[in-house]
């Protein structure tokens, strides 16, 4: 049974830079089976999908046009972990993030971790 | 970008009625819908995948319709413990995109 849980802190400052990670348990990150997901939720955008990254022989990303040029999903193989980094926060980045896993070929997003509450404030 | 959208945004039931929820999305998505049900400060769960298929686990009264553009989320028999937001998800096209939800009250 798949489980992922994430860490992080919950309160950025704007313009630094947000930081999330999401241990896996019952699977690998290098599978070349599974998409490994980040997602977000807000009262004024809804649930928004991010980006993901999988292994296919090599390491893949895509990222949603709205935070391009500002996020990096890495994996790490050594911790069987992946990771969500935002840069130039505002507050409209304040939300609820959720990593979570796809069947590849499914386009199904679970498990979801547990989410956790970021604030972008000073 | 597929739009999703969903009818109605609330709706309120009491137990043992039939409760449907329709979603809509902006370009055809053949069987690439999904629903999920998200209890208040929890994570989403998949309830339904591929338009009609039953996650393991999820009880039959839960079932979904549809193909194309409309689809159709349906309680045959509302429960206490189906107070929640229900989303749709299309899995037809890179970004995945959810339904606002509706959010689903107990009278």
């Amino acid at each position: 049974q798949v489980q992922l849980q994430q860490s992080g802190p919950g309160l950025v400052k704007p313009s630094q830079t947000l930081s999330l990670t999401c241990a896996i348990s019952g699977d690998s990150v290098s599978s070349n089976s599974a998409v490994w997901n980040w997602i977000r939720q807000s009262p004024s955008r809804g649930l928004e999908w991010l980006g993901r990254t999988y292994y296919r022989s090599k390491w893949y990303n895509e990222y949603a046009v709205s935070v391009k040029s500002r996020i990096s999903i890495n994996p790490d193989t050594s911790k069987n972990q992946f990771s969500l980094q935002l840069n130039s926060v505002t507050p409209e980045d304040t939300a609820v993030y959720y990593c979570a896993k796809v069947r590849s070929g499914s386009g199904v997003f679970d498990p979801w971790g547990q989410g956790t509450l970021v604030t972008v404030s000073s | 970008d597929i739009q999703m959208t969903q009818s109605p945004s609330s709706l309120s039931a009491s137990v043992g009625d039939r409760v449907t929820i329709t979603c809509r999305s902006s370009q055809s998505i053949s069987s690439y819908l999904n629903w999920y049900q998200q209890k208040p400060g929890k994570a989403p769960k998949v309830l339904i995948y591929a338009v009609s298929s039953l996650q393991s686990g999820v009880p039959s009264r839960f079932s979904g319709s549809g193909s194309g553009t409309d689809f159709t989320l349906t309680i045959s028999s509302l429960q206490p413990e189906d107070l929640a937001t229900f989303y749709c998800q299309q899995s037809y096209s890179i970004p995945f995109t959810f339904g606002p939800g509706t959010k689903v009250d107990i009278k």
